[in-house]
């Protein structure tokens, strides 16, 4: 079967950093993505990892450890914009289907 | 340039009523992917097209549930004889197959209410 594990809420304050942790367990994998989703909005792309490592974009790294089935995306200087839910999504094969779990609420408070 | 497209935006239906929905992907982008997802969950993967490739269909929860790719770029998804499980929102995705191809860029979804 398959599985992800995401924490299903987290708050922090405007300008601290979060961490926002990913295991999964997959038959196959490939790589592992992070969406981000406002409400009523459609997600939308932040970051892809394929190898060990951390992956760098503006405020928003990803990290992944293939050796762990863990990952983790890294936000930054958190702005009010950032109160979204995010995605952990891997994907099994070449094709890039996603598998998604149900997503972690960022609650940003002034 | 235009994202993906979807329409429509809302559809409410009765139960037991066929309805279908389209997606137009990025021009150029050769992969296309549908999901749903239902009210406070994640995205739930339901088919694929890459090309001229047959479609993975592996995600369609039942028979009930099918798709087309025309002229590899418009795509429609029909859902025959609604149950009120079907009701949530549909989303297509679409990717280029060169480069950054894990990155897909969603459309706005349709909201489908089945009453």
């Amino acid at each position: 079967g398959q599985s992800l594990e995401q924490p299903s809420e987290v708050t922090a304050v405007e300008g601290a950093i979060v961490q926002i942790n990913c295991t999964y367990q997959t038959s196959g994998f490939y790589g592992l993505s992070w969406y981000q989703q406002h409400d009523g909005g459609a997600p939308t792309f932040l970051s892809y990892n394929a190898l060990d490592g951390l992956e760098e974009t503006g405020r928003f790294s990803s990290f992944l450890s293939r050796s762990d089935s863990y990952g983790y995306l890294l936000l930054q200087e958190l702005q009010m914009k950032d109160s979204a839910s995010y995605f952990c999504a891997p994907s099994m094969d070449s094709s890039y289907k996603l598998i998604f779990g149900s997503g972690t609420r960022l609650l940003v408070r002034p | 340039g235009a994202g993906v497209s979807q329409s429509p935006s809302n559809k409410v239906t009765e139960k037991g009523k066929d309805v279908e929905l389209r997606c137009d992907p990025i021009s150029g982008h050769t992969a296309l992917y549908w999901y749903r997802q239902s009210l406070g969950q994640g995205l739930e993967f339901l088919i694929y097209f890459q090309g001229n490739s047959a479609p993975d269909k592996s995600g369609l929860p039942s028979d009930r549930f099918s798709a087309e790719r025309t002229g590899g770029s418009v795509s429609t998804l029909t859902i025959q004889r609604t149950q009120q499980e079907d009701s949530a929102v549909y989303l297509c995705a679409s990717s280029y197959r060169q480069g950054s191809s894990y990155e897909q860029y969603f459309g706005p979804g349709t909201r489908l209410t089945v009453t």
